[in-house]
């Protein structure tokens, strides 16, 4: 069965530091692997994606991340955040067409 | 395009109470998902629905929990007598069949109290 772990439940980062938020993942094939973001009371939006090809995937507001396929991980990064990146982000992973399976989430605070 | 409408966005119910949301996938979405999350937790998946055949069932969903998608476009997922641990949003997304992989794409979800 598929699954995700994100280790960090809570981090804080200073406002224009850089941020790696950690995501493992578990399937026993090539993975589909996502980053969605949610802020309080919302839906998730999708931030990037890895399908295949080129282990450094860009994602929309200045986030990408890597696969690592020898580590099982997909870890998010962003070399300066601000302020209105405080949200929770979570990681999933799926088998291609099927459900996708979520981590339960890390929460980013960004403090001035 | 339109993204995916979910509706109501809150519903208080006494336990007990049957409630009902329903979900608009994006237009020509093929595949449409449940998911509840409670506070603290990442989405758990439900149901999922290609066209109108309900392919998927997870274990979370108890036979007081229905859902449908009787034409292929909209959902509705019906709670029926609910108690107080079905307080959570429900979450619906879409997606295209075709394409890479299976991006879902999330609507604003519905929160459910139960009082």
């Amino acid at each position: 069965a598929q699954s995700v772990t994100q280790p960090d439940i809570h981090i804080t980062v200073s406002e224009g530091a850089s941020l790696e938020l950690r995501c493992n993942y578990s399937y026993g094939a090539t993975p589909y692997l996502f980053w969605y973001v949610q802020s309080p009371g919302q839906g998730l939006q999708l931030l990037l994606k890895y399908f295949s090809g080129d282990t450094l995937v860009q994602g929309i507001k200045g986030f990408e991340a890597e696969f690592k396929r020898s580590q099982s991980s997909f870890n998010l990064r962003k070399p300066s955040v601000h302020w209105s990146d405080a949200a929770e982000y979570f990681c999933a992973v799926s088998g291609g067409y099927q459900k996708v399976t979520f981590g339960t989430g890390t929460k980013l605070q960004v403090i001035p | 395009d339109t993204g995916v409408s979910q509706d109501p966005r809150h519903k208080i119910t006494k336990r007990g109470q049957n409630v009902t949301f329903r979900c608009d996938p994006i237009s020509e979405h093929n595949r449409l998902y449940w998911y509840r999350q409670t506070l603290g937790q990442g989405p758990e998946f439900l149901t999922y629905f290609q066209n109108e055949a309900q392919l998927e069932k997870s274990r979370l969903l108890s036979d007081r929990f229905s859902a449908e998608r009787p034409k292929g476009s909209f959902s509705t997922l019906e709670i029926q007598r609910t108690e107080q641990g079905d307080s959570a949003m429900y979450l619906c997304a879409s997606s295209p069949l075709g394409g890479q992989g299976n991006t879902i794409y999330f609507g604003e979800g519905s929160w459910l109290t139960v009082v």
